[in-house]
């Protein structure tokens, strides 16, 4: 079945440091969004991609960036971690921007802590 | 003012119950409106997708849309402890991409 995954599942990291979090997804979707979640904000758009090699900034993506080198993949990486961005971070991927395929499926979300 | 608005809650009902959760909306761009459902440490799963205006219906959940008001809602009858979970609005249309824009959630608890 397809999937979309996320690793790791839970990160501590310290303030500075550069991290990582990916995202892998097996439906061949051209859409990838990133989404972080936080009390009394629900989803905030980080940055999406609507196909290889493009990549766009959402609602807040200051210090996060993304790449796009292939259909399945859409890492996020935070340049110099800071404590505003302990959050609950989700991937997600859908088959078409708008209509009645854009259903999003999300991948299982990663929990960064940034000490 | 947020583009959507949605009351976090928590809600709390006994089981039976007929749940209610709502949504506003500025943005009069939005065509597709969505619920996704959420349960703890969880990715959300879509729930009901509805087009434009109207009522769409599958099993113990409805969704209503009223476009004049910027107005959705989500009707849970007979309401379940496995029910229990977080509940986001969305929608999206075509402005700014069609980027879905989501509400903030509502936690529900249905007691057993």
């Amino acid at each position: 079945d397809a999937e979309i995954t996320q690793s790791p599942r839970h990160k501590i990291t310290e303030t500075g440091r550069q991290v990582t979090l990916a995202c892998h997804q097996t439906w061949n979707h051209n859409n990838m969004f990133w989404y972080r979640q936080d009390l009394g904000h629900g989803l905030r758009l980080i940055h999406y991609s609507y196909g290889v090699h493009d990549t766009n900034k959402g609602e807040v993506s200051d210090g996060y960036s993304v790449s796009r080198s292939n259909t399945e993949d859409l890492p996020l990486t935070l340049e110099s971690a800071a404590s505003s961005q302990t959050s609950v971070y989700f991937c997600a991927s859908s088959e078409s921007a708008g209509g009645p395929d854009n259903e999003q499926f999300f991948g299982p979300g990663t929990r960064l802590t940034v000490l | 003012q947020k583009e959507v608005e949605q009351d976090p809650g928590p809600l709390s009902v006994p089981e039976g119950a007929i749940v209610s959760l709502n949504c506003t909306y500025s943005n009069s761009a939005f065509q597709y409106f969505m619920w996704y459902r959420q349960y703890s440490r969880k990715g959300p799963e879509l729930l009901m997708y509805t087009y434009s205006s109207g009522n769409k219906e599958d099993g113990r959940f409805t969704a209503q849309v009223d476009k004049s008001s910027k107005y959705i809602s989500l009707f849970i009858r007979d309401s379940q402890p496995s029910d229990s979970a977080t509940y986001l609005c969305a929608m999206s249309g075509n402005t700014g991409g069609f980027k879905t824009i989501f509400g903030a959630g509502t936690r529900l608890f249905v007691k057993a």
